[in-house]
Formats: structure tokens, C-alpha cells, sequence
């Protein structure tokens, strides 16, 4: 049973470049979210989803898209990177919105 | 606003020894209470969850305490190993959710570090 995984495990972007942050769960999970770590700072919440089809904003979404096609797949799009979004990005998913949340393994990305 | 607060942000002791984090929330309804521990560069993994009508559970050499109505949490570990060195995560979930992401509520981490 993987769990909830995430591509790639690190990466760096040019000022300007865009990528998309994978994630996919295996748990038929409905609820699933990318949260943003700073270091020495707690998660925050980018997006969420309740499920295939639906998405909506967390605390910190401005710079982020996302999409949910499948219960399964999870994206996280950035179009244009910038320094400020140099961060620890972790993907997680729940059964249900006050139920465990199973994290991914974490993606570093720097932007320079 | 429900809220969950940490304390303290950091600590540093021996190996070997014990130590107590403290966690304070106000979220309302309440449903439970886990810690997360989160080694450095990886996700937060689940370490115990409370209920309303649990006081007290343990975890090998972990033991997490719950007051629902003083709403305080506390993680205490014994013993402390190297292994230990991480942060610990309180997150209180709501009795319900209106479907939002609000259901869960973060705290920012104690970091915790053992030396030898």
C-alpha cells in the first residue's frame, strides 16, 4: 500500500517557469490538499479538494493552481515561479474532512 | 475562530531524558485530537489520536493526555533517543465539517531537539 506520492522529491526552477507538483493516493480517499511549509514555520493550506471535480481555495492559493479529474490524481500547477514560493510542498489525503490526513513525502522546490 | 497553539516553539535536552509539549485549542465541537510527528524532510506521520472521552493513551515510550475541558493536550516522551530530534504536530478535528477544509485544524509545531 503506497500511500499518498509525490513527484518529484526536489527540484529547482528559474524565475518564471512553470511545473506541476504530482500527487496521487491509493486509499480512495475524497478529501485530498497541498499544503506549503516554510522553514520553521507550521503547513499551510494552498488547496483542497472534497472530491473528483472539486476544488477550492485554502489560506495561501495566490501563484497555485489545481485540478481533480480522478479520485486518485491531485496536481498542483505553478505558471510563473518566484522566489516567495521557494518552499516545502506536501500533498495529503482523508476519508473524510475531520479524519486522519495521510501525508506524501514532501517536494522541495527552489526558486532562484 | 477555532485555533490550536503550541508550546513550547522549540526545545533542546539530553538524551535520556524526558519531556512534556503542550498543546491548547478552541476548536468547537471537538471530535479528536492526534499528534503528528514529522522527521526533518519528511511528512508528518500520526503518532496517537484522543477522543473526548479519552484522558490518557500511549504509544511505546509516547503518551499524549487530553483535558476536554480545559481543552489541553499534552505529549509527554520518556526516555528521549536521538531518533526522537523532530517536530510534533497537534491537529484537532471538528465533531463535523460543513464540507470545507476546516474540519482539521493545525498547529505550528514544536521542534524538538535531543543531544547526545
Amino acid at each position: 500500500n503506497a500511500g499518498v506520492t509525490q513527484t518529484p522529491k526536489f527540484r529547482i526552477l528559474k524565475i518564471g517557469q512553470s511545473m506541476t507538483l504530482q500527487c496521487t493516493q491509493d486509499m480512495n480517499h475524497n478529501y485530498m490538499y497541498w499544503y506549503r511549509q516554510d522553514p520553521g514555520m507550521g503547513l499551510k493550506l494552498i488547496y483542497y479538494s472534497v472530491g473528483a471535480g472539486i476544488t477550492d481555495k485554502g489560506e495561501v492559493p495566490n501563484g497555485y493552481n489545481v485540478s481533480r479529474s480522478t479520485t486518485e490524481d491531485f496536481p498542483l500547477r505553478l505558471e510563473l515561479a518566484a522566489p516567495s514560493q521557494t518552499s516545502v510542498y506536501f500533498c495529503a489525503s482523508s476519508y473524510s474532512a475531520t479524519g486522519e490526513a495521510f501525508f506524501g513525502q514532501g517536494t522541495r522546490l527552489t526558486v532562484v | 475562530k477555532n485555533q490550536v497553539e503550541q508550546s513550547p516553539q522549540s526545545l533542546i535536552i539530553l538524551e535520556g531524558k524526558n519531556c512534556t509539549l503542550q498543546c491548547n485549542y478552541t476548536v468547537s465541537p471537538f471530535s479528536n485530537l492526534r499528534w503528528y510527528k514529522q522527521d526533518t524532510g519528511r511528512g508528518p506521520v500520526s503518532l496517537t489520536i484522543m477522543t473526548f472521552s479519552e484522558n490518557t493513551k500511549s504509544n511505546g515510550r509516547y503518551t499524549a493526555t487530553l483535558d476536554a475541558d480545559t481543552k489541553q493536550s499534552s505529549l509527554h516522551i520518556t526516555a528521549s533517543q536521538l531518533s526522537d530530534s523532530a517536530s510534533y504536530i497537534c491537529v484537532v478535528s471538528l465533531m463535523y465539517s460543513g464540507g470545507g477544509a476546516d474540519g482539521l485544524t493545525f498547529g505550528k509545531g514544536t521542534h524538538l531537539i535531543i543531544q547526545p
